[in-house]
């Protein structure tokens, strides 16, 4: 089973600032199989980013998904008010199918 | 667009059996595509249930394997979670959610369920 551990678990920033959060898996994985959301409170969580560095549909460019291997980034180039939030990074392993999220990062500001 | 929405009780007893149901709009089950549950406890991280194909394949999460069923109607365009056994570790807020690109997405609004006596 991949563990994905995500750091830190606070980040406190001010809008317009640039935000980088950190997600380390426990073994080598593909990078097409990770993905980070946004969750703000009392919603649902919304996909970001997946294969690691493609944003999804309506997904404003300062977000921005990178790494490989065991280390993802998350990184928000000018923090907005409407970017604080919950974040989760998220893998898919295919055989067979099953999904592990990270503890999440909490975004807020400061 | 697609349009997921929970269904089911807001309530239930220890030991009993939840069961929920997620109404698909916009898009044909029977057409493809995997989708799942997820579940997040108050205050807590977000957990993978299970996991259900449009013909039937289901993969759950080894943790909960042994409490968990996960169905489908494709003549009704929705699909079903039952989950056994209850205690109040299991109180949680459960996402339905169409799988796309490895992830989830979209998800439905979601629905509390508080394990009491």
């Amino acid at each position: 089973e991949i563990v994905l551990t995500q750091s830190p678990g606070t980040l406190s920033l001010s809008p317009g600032e640039r935000a980088t959060l950190s997600c380390r898996a426990s073994q080598t994985v593909s990078s097409s199989s990770l993905v980070w959301y946004q969750q703000k409170p009392g919603q649902a969580p919304r996909l970001l980013i997946y294969g690691a560095s493609t944003r999804a549909t309506g997904i404003p460019d300062r977000f921005s998904g990178s790494g490989s291997g065991t280390d993802f980034t998350l990184t928000i180039s000018r923090l907005e008010p409407e970017d604080f939030a919950v974040y989760y990074c998220q893998h898919y392993g295919s055989s067979p199918p099953a999904y592990s999220f990270g503890q999440g990062t909490k975004l807020e500001i400061k | 667009q697609v349009q997921l929405q929970e269904s089911g009780p807001g309530l239930v007893k220890p030991s009993q059996t939840l069961s929920l149901t997620c109404a698909v709009s916009g898009y044909f089950i029977s057409n493809g595509y995997y989708w799942g549950w997820i579940r997040q406890p108050p205050g807590k991280g977000l957990e993978w249930i299970g996991s259900i194909y449009h013909r039937g394949n289901t993969y759950y999460n080894p943790s909960l394997k042994s409490r968990v069923t996960i169905s489908v109607d494709t003549s009704k365009n929705e699909f079903s979670l039952k989950l056994s056994s209850l205690t109040p570790e299991d109180t949680a807020v459960y996402y339905c959610a169409k799988l796309e690109y490895g992830g989830f997405d979209p998800w439905g609004q979601g629905t509390l369920v508080t394990v009491s006596s």
